[in-house]
């Protein structure tokens, strides 16, 4: 079946450390995306990517990085330099970039940070 | 409006009870308007995804309606079910290639 994985589902790190979140896919879809979610708060865009090699900043993308090596790998890397990065992140998909396609999501990893 | 706003915030509802919850937004660069279903522990779905003023689509006991012109969307659920239950996002789809989420609805349905 197609869809969306994302590991860990849980992740510790230590204040200091970088960690990474993987994101893949098996869609055959373009674009990927990178979300944040803090309670009482909507989905923020962190990075998107509509194409191999190529990708954009999102409204919060200050101590994050990602890459795009492969169409069906968007890796995040949460740094050291990310003042709040315990949250719950979603990465998601669409074929293309077009808006008025549904985005597929993971299932999510939740990072603490101590 | 400058944001994407839901509300009510949640909502508690006996099953068969119909409900409905709403979605306001800056009407300005509207391109597309998402409705999506998040399950606890699942990942979100997608419900419907409208793009012109005045669209009304419908999934089974589940529709929604469409207003770029005062910036509003409207989720109706006739006949709650237990499985219902769930936290229903809306998300606008503007002219920048953007998408700004709202903080969701969390629908709970008793039996």
């Amino acid at each position: 079946d197609g869809g969306i994985t994302q590991s860990p589902k849980y992740l510790f790190r230590k204040e200091g450390q970088n960690v990474t979140l993987s994101c893949e896919q098996n869609l055959n879809h373009d674009a990927m995306y990178w979300y944040r979610q803090d309670p009482g708060q909507g989905l923020r865009l962190i990075y998107y990517s509509q194409i191999v090699n190529d990708f954009q900043k999102g409204d919060i993308a200050e101590g994050y990085s990602v890459s795009r090596e492969k169409k069906e790998s968007f890796p995040l890397t949460v740094t050291s330099a990310q003042k709040n990065p315990t949250a719950f992140y979603l990465c998601a998909s669409r074929p293309g970039g077009a808006l008025n396609s549904p985005l597929h999501f993971g299932n999510g990893t939740r990072l603490t940070v101590t | 409006i400058l944001n994407v706003e839901q509300s009510p915030q949640s909502l508690h509802v006996q099953e068969g009870d119909s409900t409905n919850f709403t979605c306001s937004f800056p009407s300005s660069n509207f391109y597309a308007l998402h409705w999506y279903r998040w399950e606890t522990a699942k990942s979100p779905e997608a419900l419907f995804v409208m793009t012109l003023n005045g669209d009304e689509k419908k999934k089974g006991r589940i529709s929604a309606t469409l207003n770029t012109k005062e910036g509003y969307s409207y989720l109706y659920i006739k006949g709650s079910q237990p499985e219902d239950s769930a936290t229903y996002l809306c998300a606008l789809g503007e002219n920048n290639n953007d998408m700004r989420f709202g903080a969701g609805t969390r629908l709970t349905v008793k039996p």
